[in-house]
């Protein structure tokens, strides 16, 4: 078992371009997110799924696109990158909601916008 | 949304017990209380989750006394790979029904353990 994974794990992107971030869970999880942690600070909420084929609007979506086309991938897309998108990208899945549930997290992508 | 105060940073030395209390005095009645904790460079990870008195498991216990209004999670002989940041989250994760909660992880707490 993998758990969840994520690539690139580093990439540099200049200002204006696009990238796509791959996630990936083999846990066979419903709820996949996308979050982001700026220096020193806690995790905030991109962009969320309930299950393949649908996805919504976490706490920071501005700027951010996603898709969920199969039950183990969800992609978080940049369409045009901004210095302030600067920060480290956390992907994470469960298998339900609810107390008992927990996150299973990647191993993040440090993304860099010059 | 409950919101939650704990100390930003703490220091202990490899052997010690370590105590890390989280504040949260708006915490609601279908509310639970969860720790994750966070390496560098690595994604967060589960630690523990309680919704009243005690609980414990191979990795730390969870006190919560009866009002709920903190917690404390205690690690116990810490080693110096215990050095990480854990986050305190309070929250109903039932996310996704009835409407949109956030699971809002804070600054965290900055535990160094020195030799």
């Amino acid at each position: 078992n993998a758990g969840v994974t994520q690539t690139p794990k580093f990439r540099v992107l200049k200002t204006g371009q696009s990238m796509t971030l791959l996630c990936a869970q083999d846990m066979n999880h419903e709820y996949m997110y996308w979050y982001r942690q700026d220096p020193g600070m806690g995790l905030r909420l991109i962009h969320y799924s309930v299950g393949e084929g649908t996805t919504a609007k976490g706490e920071v979506p501005d700027g951010y696109n996603v898709s969920r086309l199969k039950k183990q991938n969800f992609l978080l897309g940049l369409e045009s990158a901004a210095p302030s998108q600067t920060s480290v990208y956390f992907c994470a899945s469960s298998i339900g909601t609810g107390p008992s549930y927990e996150q299973y997290f990647g191993p993040g992508t440090r993304l860099t916008v010059t | 949304l409950a919101k939650t105060t704990q100390p930003i940073s703490m220091d202990s030395y490899e052997g010690q017990e370590v105590n890390i209390t989280c504040s949260h005095n708006n915490i609601a009645t279908n509310d639970y209380i969860t720790w994750y904790q966070q390496f560098p460079s690595q994604g967060p990870r589960f630690i523990i989750q309680g919704y009243k008195t005690k609980v414990t498991n191979e990795v730390a216990s969870l006190f919560i006394p009866a009002d709920r209004k903190s917690s404390t999670l205690s690690l116990p002989r810490v080693s110096l790979s215990d050095t990480a940041v854990y986050y305190c989250l309070v929250g109903d994760l039932n996310m996704f029904s009835g409407g949109y909660n956030k699971l809002i992880f804070g600054a965290g707490t900055r535990l160094a353990v020195h030799p």
